[in-house]
């Protein structure tokens, strides 16, 4: 069956800091994967697109990896400020094309 | 643009009753979906439309949850009879296709059925 495995526990990291999330896949084969973000009470909101041949992608303090070999994506936040704690939720499209959301890792920054 | 509006935020109501939730899709938008969030099963997607039209209602749980789609710009939930493990937040989304690219949420139906 589809997979998608993200770190359960809460990273907790210094301001200043870089936060590192994994998120691992089985049995996709996707064409692009997403990242969001999800503060308590709110919706997600997408943050970043990554397609399959690309390796690397960059957004502000934002970036993501992509290794369809590995079937991983590496998403960094660098210099993380306390406005960056959120929950952060991986998501990949199945087969039938639907988008399939990761359990997400919370993310919490300290001053 | 106002992004997805849902209504109401919160809901609480007794088992046995209708629960009718609510959503204003971006204007635009071609696809519309309805998502439940609990911590135990994450977020899950119980039904899509596309064009109006139903797509995939696979993830609906059983009979008594039910979606329309009257017209581009309006889309009902419905859960009737309610159960107390109904309990969840109710998410609509929507984007300009339903296969592929970013999808736009609204803040969500916090349902509590006692």
């Amino acid at each position: 069956s589809q997979k998608i495995e993200q770190n359960s526990e809460a990273l907790n990291i210094q301001e200043g800091k870089t936060a590192t999330l994994t998120c691992n896949y089985t049995n996709y084969s996707p064409a692009y994967l997403q990242w969001y973000r999800q503060d308590p009470g709110r919706g997600p909101v997408f943050l970043l697109l990554i397609r399959e041949n690309e390796k690397e992608k960059r957004k502000e303090r934002l970036k993501v990896t992509f290794d369809t070999t590995l079937k991983q994506s590496l998403f960094h936040i660098t210099a993380s400020q306390p406005a960056d704690s959120a929950t952060y939720l991986c998501v990949l499209t199945d087969s039938w094309g639907k988008l399939q959301f990761g359990a997400g890792t919370q993310v919490v920054v300290t001053p | 643009d106002a992004g997805v509006i849902q209504s109401p935020r919160h809901e609480v109501t007794e088992m046995g009753q209708e629960v009718t939730l609510r959503c204003k899709p971006i204007s635009g938008h071609n696809s519309l979906f309805w998502y439940r969030q609990t911590m135990m099963r994450g977020l899950e997607l119980l039904i899509y439309f596309n064009n109006n039209v139903p797509i995939d209602d696979s993830g609906m749980p059983e009979d008594r949850f039910s979606a329309k789609m009257p017209n581009a710009s309006f889309s009902t939930l419905k859960i009737q009879p309610s159960e107390p493990r109904d309990s969840a937040v109710y998410f609509c989304a929507s984007s300009l296709a339903h296969t592929g690219g970013n999808i736009y949420f609204g803040e969500g139906s916090w349902l509590t059925v006692v």
